[in-house]
C-alpha cells in the first residue's frame, strides 16, 4: 500500500531534550515536506526537500533541522525543543513537488513540549 | 487518531444541498492552487487543483473557481453527503515549491 508513515504518533517531552520524528514514504517520491498545524493557522511549511541531499526552508524553519540522506526518509529533528513547538506535525510527499498534482500526507505526530 | 481543535469558520449544510467554500489567497504571483480535505484524525487529502491560466475546473462532484482579479478561490461540492464533513483548506504555491495553506473552513453536513 502506498503510504507515508510517521513515528511516533504521539510524543510528550521536556524542554531542551533532543528528539527526532521520522517520516518514510514507499512511493519513490522525490519531494518531501514537513508541516506543523496549529489552531487557527492552518498548516505551515517547515522544510521541504526536492531530492536526496537537497533541502530548503519553508515558512517556519526556526528551531528545526532536517536531513535527506535517502530518498524514502525525511526525519525532522528538534535539537532543543521548546513549548512553542507543541503542535501537530505532518510529513508529506509527492512525485516532483509542484509539478505533481498530489501531495500525500502522513497521519500526523502530536508533539507536546512541557 | 489526531485532529486539531480549531476555532474555524463553519459552514453547515443539509445533506443533498450544494456547498460553497470560499478562500482568499495572498500572493498575486501564485500560479497553482489546491484544495485539500482533512477528516478528523487524518492528514490532508488532495481534492482538486487549478492553475492560474484557468477560471474553472471540475472534478467528480467538485468544482473549483478561481478569480484572480480579487484573489479568490471557491470550492463547490454538489449534492453534499455526510462523508463530506471535514475541514477544507485551500493552498497556494508561493515560491517555486513552498506550499502556503489557508486557515481552513469546517463543513458540517446535517441529515
Amino acid at each position: 500500500e502506498a503510504q507515508v508513515t510517521q513515528n511516533p504518533r504521539y510524543l510528550i517531552t521536556v524542554t531542551g531534550k533532543k528528539l527526532t520524528v521520522t517520516c518514510s514514504q514507499n512511493m519513490n517520491h522525490e519531494y518531501m515536506s514537513w508541516y506543523r498545524q496549529d489552531p487557527g493557522l492552518g498548516l505551515r511549511q517547515i522544510y521541504y526537500s526536492m531530492n536526496v541531499e537537497v533541502t530548503d526552508k519553508g515558512d517556519v524553519p526556526e528551531g528545526y533541522k532536517v536531513s535527506r540522506k535517502e530518498k524514502r526518509n525525511f526525519p525532522l529533528i528538534l535539537e532543543s525543543p521548546s513549548p512553542n513547538q507543541t503542535s501537530l506535525y505532518f510529513c508529506a510527499s509527492s512525485l516532483r513537488g509542484r509539478a505533481s498534482r498530489e501531495q500525500y500526507f502522513g497521519p500526523g505526530t502530536r508533539l507536546t513540549v512541557t | 487518531g489526531e485532529s486539531v481543535g480549531l476555532h474555524l469558520p463553519t459552514l453547515s449544510v443539509q445533506e443533498g444541498d450544494n456547498s460553497i467554500i470560499n478562500c482568499a489567497y495572498s500572493n498575486s504571483a501564485s500560479d497553482y492552487f489546491i484544495w485539500y480535505k482533512q477528516e478528523s484524525g487524518k492528514g490532508p487529502q488532495f481534492i482538486i487543483d487549478i492553475r492560474s491560466n484557468m477560471d474553472k475546473r471540475q472534478g467528480q462532484r467538485v468544482t473549483v473557481l478561481l478569480n484572480k482579479t480579487v484573489k479568490h478561490l471557491s470550492l463547490q461540492i454538489a449534492a453534499t453527503q455526510p462523508g463530506d464533513s471535514a475541514v477544507y483548506f485551500c493552498a497556494e504555491y508561493g515560491g517555486y515549491n513552498k506550499l502556503i495553506f489557508g486557515a481552513g473552513t469546517r463543513l458540517a453536513v446535517h441529515p
